[in-house]
């Protein structure tokens, strides 16, 4: 399927487990974004990829890691939950006309 | 980085004009004034964008002051399909802020 993709759509975990949450998409953009969203605080910047390999923090990156060894994918991982990283993760590609970003359907992490 | 205000909700009727504003009072040279529109359980979607005075496209109009410190997205003639939380994004590249987001609630 062409665009973005995220998965899984839903999850719940524990506090202090692993979680990676994967992203894909089939335009080939350079740059990746992930998001988390939360009431009242709108989406919030955790990383973004400007290429493979090339990953820098965002606005709120504690807590996460990201790798990006192809283009099309930009996993992120939680390495030890916790309860205030419930929330929407949604995951965005950068490209078109204006540059914009094209996001993902969003995952929704409920820690408990 | 831009800060962004934005009202929390606001209500319209169907076949009204609806004009939406954003401030960033310290908007950075190189920045462009985004919006985008999410539907419940989806991710937001490109509306228009804009660096300064007027865009418009197919589906919504931006007016950014020469000062560039607010702006304005309006959507002519809102339909029901038209309600929807709507983001204003101040930024280039890397350096993204988005809004918290309006509620927009169209009435028939």
């Amino acid at each position: 399927d062409a665009g973005i993709t995220q998965s899984p759509r839903y999850k719940i975990t524990e506090t202090g487990r692993q979680v990676t949450l994967m992203c894909h998409q089939t335009w080939s953009h350079s740059y990746m974004f992930w998001y988390r969203q939360d009431l009242g605080h709108g989406l919030r910047l955790i990383y973004y990829s400007a290429a493979a390999d090339i990953t820098d923090k965002g606005e709120v990156p504690d807590g996460y890691v990201v790798s990006r060894s192809k283009t099309e994918n930009f996993p992120l991982t939680l390495e030890s939950a916790t309860r205030s990283q419930t929330s929407v993760y949604f995951c965005a590609s950068k490209g078109g006309a204006y540059n914009e970003q094209f996001f993902g359907p969003g995952t929704r992490l409920t820690v408990l | 980085l831009a800060k962004t205000t934005q009202p929390i909700s606001m209500d319209s009727y169907e076949g009204q004009e609806v004009n939406i504003t954003c401030s960033h009072n310290n908007i950075a040279t190189n920045d462009y004034i985004t919006w985008y529109q999410q539907f419940p359980s989806q991710g937001p979607r490109f509306i228009i964008q804009g660096y300064k005075t007027k865009v418009t496209n197919e589906v919504a109009s931006l007016f950014i002051p020469a000062d560039r410190k607010s702006s304005t997205l309006s959507l002519p003639r809102v339909s029901l399909s038209d309600t929807a939380v709507y983001y204003c994004l101040v930024g280039h590249g890397n350096k993204l802020v988005f809004g918290a987001g309006t509620i927009l609630r169209v009435k028939s």
